[in-house]
């Protein structure tokens, strides 16, 4: 079965410290994995898409980082802001353009 | 560009009334996807249209959903009846290609009561 298990579910971290978020797939044939963030009560902003064949890619303070092998995807942010605060949404796109979409990660940065 | 324009912002309708939410993509994208989200079942993919023809609308959940894309600046999503079930946030999105990077319009928020 086609799915993304993201975690933690929710994290809270004290501003400028860095965090990890963790995205487990098993999607296949697997196209790209994005990541998405997501304020609340906003639509979700991409971050970066990655394809199989690349193992990381940064968007400023965010870096996305992918092992194809073992089906892992995770993103860390540096130096934390309290604007960094919102859910991080992973989303696979597999066999016949289908996306799949995990659950997502609340980031909570405290001051 | 002013980016993906969904209307309304916010919904509220009684069951059994007809609903119908409204997309502006980004001028010049090709693909434009309608979302459904809801804090049990996430984000979910109902329907998307490529140059204006729905390509796969398994996410639709019944037949009370239907999609249009009249031409390439305007979709709909109608839900007809609608039901206490459909309340979620609605998001329209469009790109340049299925695998480029996707923009999100701000959403509806609908509420059936």
């Amino acid at each position: 079965k086609n799915q993304v298990e993201q975690s933690p579910q929710s994290l809270i971290i004290l501003e400028g410290k860095n965090c990890t978020l963790q995205c487990n797939y098993t999607v296949s044939p697997f196209s790209n994995l994005r990541w998405y963030k997501q304020d609340t009560g906003r639509g979700p902003v991409s971050l970066t898409i990655m394809t199989f064949s690349e193992n990381t890619k940064s968007n400023g303070r965010y870096t996305a980082t992918l092992d194809a092998d073992t089906k892992q995807s995770s993103l860390h942010i540096t130096a934390s802001q309290l604007s960094d605060s919102a859910s991080y949404i992973c989303v696979v796109t597999g066999g016949y353009n289908k996306l799949i979409f995990g659950a997502g990660t609340r980031l909570a940065v405290h001051p | 560009d002013a980016g993906v324009i969904q209307s309304p912002r916010h919904e509220v309708t009684e069951m059994g009334q007809e609903v119908t939410l409204r997309c502006k993509p980004i001028s010049g994208h090709d693909y434009l996807f309608w979302y459904r989200q809801t804090m049990m079942r996430g984000l979910e993919l109902l329907i998307y249209f490529n140059n204006n023809v729905p390509i796969d609308d398994s996410g639709m959940p019944e037949d009370r959903f239907s999609a249009k894309m009249p031409n390439a600046s305007f979709s709909t999503l109608k839900i007809q009846p609608s039901e206490p079930r459909d309340s979620a946030v609605y998001f329209c999105a469009s790109s340049s290609l299925q695998g480029a990077l996707a923009f999100f319009g701000q959403g509806t928020r609908l509420t059936v009561v």
